[in-house]
């Protein structure tokens, strides 16, 4: 069964930090997919990153990075010199690739960054 | 940039009563979805829709849910007689194919009295 594990229920920092947020996946797929979503308190999911389980290259984009390991089945998320309009939940979601196409969330981490 | 719409944004009903939650997925997407989310907690799988068919849905997809395609753009997700427990934001996805990302609408909240 697939499963992903958010350890960090709630994280608070102040504005310019970094952060980074944990996700730990589980799958017996070969061909897999992880993303993160933001859900700000506005209520929406906003698609923020989606990585291919053969591609364990690491991403940035701006102030946003992504490091996936697949040796530990580990795809972190770190934002640099937060801001607070980074405050927000952040999901990472597990799909697969034939047979099943829903998405396997985690519980959410809830990150506030403070002025 | 094409969006999944959702209507209405909050939706009140009393306790068995009939609901029918409305998206129109982006205009290409061929794979459509409807998730909840109970307040507080994770995002939940419930139906993925292609080809004019459920092609999966989760056990919380009992028989009083039901998903359609009335038309060229609408998804629609109707829970027939709707329990205390149905409280929960929904959400309609939509993807280009089966493991593309997917794109999710703003939900709609519903509230079950």
């Amino acid at each position: 069964a697939q499963k992903v594990t958010q350890a960090q229920t709630e994280i608070s920092v102040v504005e310019k930090e970094d952060v980074t947020l944990d996700c730990v996946y589980e799958t017996r797929d070969t061909t897999y997919y992880l993303f993160w979503y933001k859900q700000p308190p506005s209520g929406e999911l906003v698609f923020l990153i989606r990585r291919n389980s053969f591609d364990e290259q690491n991403e940035i984009s701006g102030r946003y990075s992504w490091n996936f390991q697949k040796s530990t089945s580990s795809f972190n998320f770190t934002i640099t010199a937060s801001q607070v309009v980074d405050s927000a939940v952040y999901f990472c979601a597990l799909g697969s690739q034939g047979g099943s196409e829903k998405l396997v969330f985690g519980k959410g981490t809830k990150l506030t960054v403070n002025p | 940039e094409p969006e999944v719409t959702q209507t209405p944004s909050h939706q009140v009903t009393q306790m068995g009563q009939e609901v029918i939650l409305r998206c129109v997925p982006i205009s290409n997407h061929l794979y459509f979805y409807w998730y909840r989310q109970i307040l507080g907690q994770k995002v939940e799988f419930l139906v993925s829709f292609y080809n004019n068919e459920i092609s999966e849905k989760s056990e919380i997809f009992d028989d009083q849910f039901s998903v359609e395609r009335p038309d060229g753009s609408n998804f629609t997700l109707k829970i027939r007689s709707t329990k205390l427990e149905d409280s929960a934001m929904y959400f309609c996805a939509s993807s280009l194919a089966g493991g593309d990302t997917q794109y999710f609408g703003p939900g709609t909240r519903l509230t079950v009295l």
